[in-house]
């Protein structure tokens, strides 16, 4: 079993749309988690961290339930440039050295 | 400030050469990272370097691979009698708290 699993998409939804990815990881012991976006054929980007009591930033809210050990990421009123692919990343236990990343979910945001 | 920067950034070499990927972290960052990404693929983490610790090798994926990092400057990524399997973008990444990550541009490497 993978340690991080996302359900790949493709998400094709229209500007002004609310959109959410969820992911599912492995290891009960994971201790940190994240959200990164990636565009084509560019590096991944740190979008933002995710918190046991769950954080906001603008446009996007991440929720982190550790009772059943999966990650969202909500995307409220889209934008052409959300557009991406997006990575959900897990760090194993206190002292682990390696992050885990998931596949990606594609959003492609239509006008 | 300077990114994370890797070169060459294109690579096309043929079945059974070696080559070698440099890596130039953000300065001050004490953790450095390899992975690999193939085509449509995931991250795969390869190996980590923390300062002057010993490495975490545990993700390189034969022993035609090996990395090597002097201090907490640049890294290289060593890929002995390349075979097609390994074509791929290799991404190097460098992170002052091992948690948070900078990647650079990465080197897309085609064996022919």
């Amino acid at each position: 079993r993978k340690e991080v699993e996302q359900d790949p998409g493709p998400f094709n939804v229209p500007e002004g749309a609310t959109v959410a990815f969820n992911c599912t990881y492995s290891n009960s012991a994971s201790q940190s988690f994240f959200w990164y976006r990636q565009d084509c054929r560019k590096e991944p980007k740190l979008l933002m961290s995710v918190y046991s009591s769950g954080n906001e930033d603008g446009r996007f809210t991440a929720q982190l339930n550790r009772a059943s050990q999966y990650i969202s990421l909500l995307i409220r009123d889209s934008k052409l440039s959300d557009s991406a692919t997006y990575l959900c990343v897990a760090k194993g236990s206190t002292g682990a050295n390696n992050l885990f990343f998931g596949t990606g979910t594609r959003l492609t945001v239509i006008p | 400030g300077a990114g994370v920067s890797q070169s060459p950034s294109n690579k096309v070499t043929e079945k059974g050469k070696d080559v070698e990927l440099r890596c130039d972290p953000i300065s001050g960052h004490t953790a450095l990272y390899w992975y690999r990404q193939r085509l449509g693929q995931g991250l795969e983490f390869l190996i980590y370097f923390q300062g002057n610790s010993a490495p975490d090798k545990s993700g390189l994926p034969s022993d035609r691979f090996s990395a090597e990092r002097t201090g907490e400057s640049v890294s290289t990524l060593t890929i002995q009698r390349t075979q097609q399997e390994d074509s791929a973008v290799y991404l190097c990444a460098s992170s002052p708290n091992k948690e948070t990550q900078y990647f650079g541009p990465g080197t897309r490497l085609l064996v022919l």
